[in-house]
């Protein structure tokens, strides 16, 4: 069975440019989560969604983030525009109800 | 005050000894409490979850104390392959909507 699936795994962009981070969650979970994670401020929830709708996005950093969930197997995270502040590694994660959380391998970002 | 606090180490113990890390959370009201593991350059796994009652698996027992409001992991025996980082996280959601804090981590080194 596929775990989560994130794209691309590497991103290495200049400041100023539109970045788009893709997932696929594990069928049939009807949560996704969208993480960052950084030396100095660790792991941080980012979004989550439950059935496609966005629940919490108090996490969102600023303006220049937007996530969507179009259907039950995909979602998006954008940077436009991305600063080299925004370098982490983004993970994505699914659940089924509040049952364990199974993350992607990770997207890690480098903004120049 | 971090809504989830942990000493982020690194511990350094030689293999066979037994550790232990402890988490403190602010919210009395959190409802679910989980320990992931994550590998250098990987994504957080789950290790395990944390009962009231406390839980054991092989080497590994969890415990919750909800009127300090901390828990914690204990591993017997340590192995060279359980070097990683530690993170404790905690649910203060209920009813379907989530709150899911993780800690910033503890690191494991296990010295043969």
């Amino acid at each position: 069975d596929a775990g989560v699936i994130q794209s691309p795994r590497h991103e290495v962009t200049e400041m100023g440019q539109e970045v788009t981070l893709r997932c696929k969650p594990i069928s049939g979970h009807d949560y996704l989560f969208w993480y960052r994670q950084t030396m100095m401020r660790g792991l941080e929830l980012l979004i989550y969604f439950n059935n496609n709708v966005p629940i919490d996005d108090s996490g969102m950093p600023e303006d220049r983030f937007s996530a969507k969930m179009p259907n039950a197997s995909f979602s998006t995270l954008k940077i436009q525009p991305s600063e080299p502040r925004d370098s982490a590694v983004y993970f994505c994660a699914s659940s089924r109800g509040q049952e364990t959380q199974y993350f992607g391998p990770g997207t890690r970002l480098l903004v120049l | 005050r971090k809504e989830v606090e942990q000493d982020p180490g690194p511990f350094n113990v030689p293999e066979g000894a037994t550790v232990a890390f402890n988490c403190t959370y602010s919210n009395s009201a959190s409802q679910s409490f989980f320990w992931y593991r994550q590998d250098c350059r990987k994504e957080p796994k789950l290790l395990m979850s944390v009962y009231s009652s406390g839980n054991e698996d092989g080497r590994f027992t969890a415990q919750l104390n909800r009127a300090s409001q901390y828990i914690s992991l204990l591993i017997r025996d340590s192995k060279l392959s359980d070097s990683a980082t530690y993170l404790c996280v905690v649910n203060m959601g209920a009813g379907g909507y989530q709150k899911v804090t993780f800690g910033t981590g503890t690191k494991l080194q296990v010295i043969p």
